[in-house]
Formats: structure tokens, C-alpha cells, sequence
């Protein structure tokens, strides 16, 4: 089974700069999450949608973040503009769907790492 | 007060040794419960689920007070490999909502 593909890897930039993230989540699973973790800390949830539709989106600073998911299968995460506290690694992750105890465990990317000077 | 809380670490132990990690929560709606193995600029990675009635895997043992909010993770006989970060996790509702604590840093040391 393929895993969870993100793009890219690594990303350096200038604060008020964009950049864009890429996530394409395991087939067939239904709910996608974008974590942020910044270093030292455990990663913090950023968004979460279930097929195409936002689920959860509570700690997406807005005036920044955006993201998408528009055929309930790969996403998009945008910075725009960046500051210096972006600079963090940036989890994309997938589970099967939602209501089936056995089926609810995250799997993650290997994660984009953003740094902002 | 975060949601979820973890021993702040870092651990350093001998190779061969017993060491616990602890994790409380604050939410008692959380449904499901989770231990994630991060390795140094890698990924999260499921380590074990928690039952309420504890769980085994090998060398690693998980234990979950539904009462007192309490999670916990046992390495017994611990590896130079098992060296990494351990996330505590909470899930509030299946398949939603999974939250992370800040991790406990293990070393073993030769």
C-alpha cells in the first residue's frame, strides 16, 4: 500500500513570501489532516476534512493558512504571507473515515519542512 | 491547561532498563487513545493503541485509567533503537479530533 505523498520536502522563503503544500492521502482514505509542528513541540492539528469537506478548522490562522481539498482526494495548503513563526514542519496525514473505532488511525507523511528567514 | 500532557523528558537510560511514560488528558469526552513513535526528523508512526484494559506488545505495555484521565507506556529491557520521541495521543470522537501531546524524548544510552 502507498503511503501518504507530500511535497515538497523542504521549502526556504523570505517572511511575507508564499508557499504552497501538497498532500496525496492513502487510497480510499476519506479524511485528511494537515498538522503543524514547530521544533520541540508535538504536532498541532491545522485543519481536517472528511472527503471534500472541512470537518474541523478551528486553529487555522485564516488571515494566512488556506487549504483545499476539492476531489476529496489530494490537498493543498497555502501560506500567504509567511512569517518567521511559520517555520515549522508541515504534517499531512489520512485515515480511513470516521465511526469506525478500527479504522481511525492516523498515517503520516514524511512531512514539509518550512523555513522562513 | 493543555488538552493533553506528557512527562516533559528528556529521559536518558541505560541500555536494558525499565522506563515509563506518563500522559494525562483533560478531556473525559476522549474516546480512543493512542502511543505515536517519532524518530528524529521523521514522522509520527503508531507505536500501540491503548484498551482500557491494558495492552501488550512485546516489550512495551500501554495503560489506560479512564477515571483518573491517565495513559501510560512501559519499555521494559529498552534498545539503543528505541531511542525517539513518544507522542501521546487522544482521539475525542472516532475519527476526529486526534490530539497530540508534546512528546517525551528517550535516549538510551550504550
Amino acid at each position: 500500500e502507498a503511503g501518504v505523498a507530500q511535497s515538497p520536502r523542504y521549502k526556504i522563503i523570505e517572511k511575507r513570501q508564499s508557499v504552497a503544500f501538497w498532500c496525496n492521502p492513502i487510497s480510499g482514505h476519506a479524511t485528511l489532516y494537515w498538522y503543524q509542528q514547530i521544533l520541540g513541540q508535538g504536532p498541532k492539528l491545522l485543519i481536517q476534512f472528511q472527503n471534500n469537506g472541512v470537518v474541523d478548522d478551528s486553529q487555522l490562522p485564516k488571515d494566512r493558512f488556506s487549504a483545499e481539498r476539492l476531489k476529496g482526494v489530494d490537498s493543498t495548503l497555502k501560506i500567504q504571507p509567511a512569517k518567521l513563526e511559520d517555520s515549522a514542519v508541515y504534517l499531512c496525514a489520512s485515515s480511513q473515515s470516521r465511526g469506525q473505532t478500527g479504522a481511525n488511525v492516523l498515517t503520516f507523511g514524511a512531512g514539509s519542512r518550512l523555513t522562513v528567514l | 491547561r493543555k488538552e493533553v500532557e506528557q512527562d516533559p523528558g528528556p529521559f536518558n537510560v541505560p541500555e536494558g532498563a525499565t522506563v515509563a511514560f506518563n500522559c494525562t488528558y483533560s478531556n473525559s469526552a476522549s474516546q480512543s487513545f493512542f502511543w505515536y513513535r517519532q524518530d528524529c526528523r521523521k514522522e509520527p508512526k503508531l507505536l500501540m493503541s491503548v484498551y482500557s484494559s491494558g495492552n501488550e506488545d512485546g516489550r512495551f505495555t500501554a495503560q489506560l485509567n479512564r477515571a483518573s484521565q491517565y495513559i501510560s507506556l512501559l519499555i521494559r529491557d529498552s534498545k539503543l533503537s528505541d531511542s525517539a520521541t513518544y507522542l501521546c495521543v487522544v482521539n475525542r470522537n472516532y475519527g476526529q479530533n486526534f490530539v497530540f501531546g508534546p512528546g517525551t524524548r528517550l535516549s538510551v544510552l550504550p
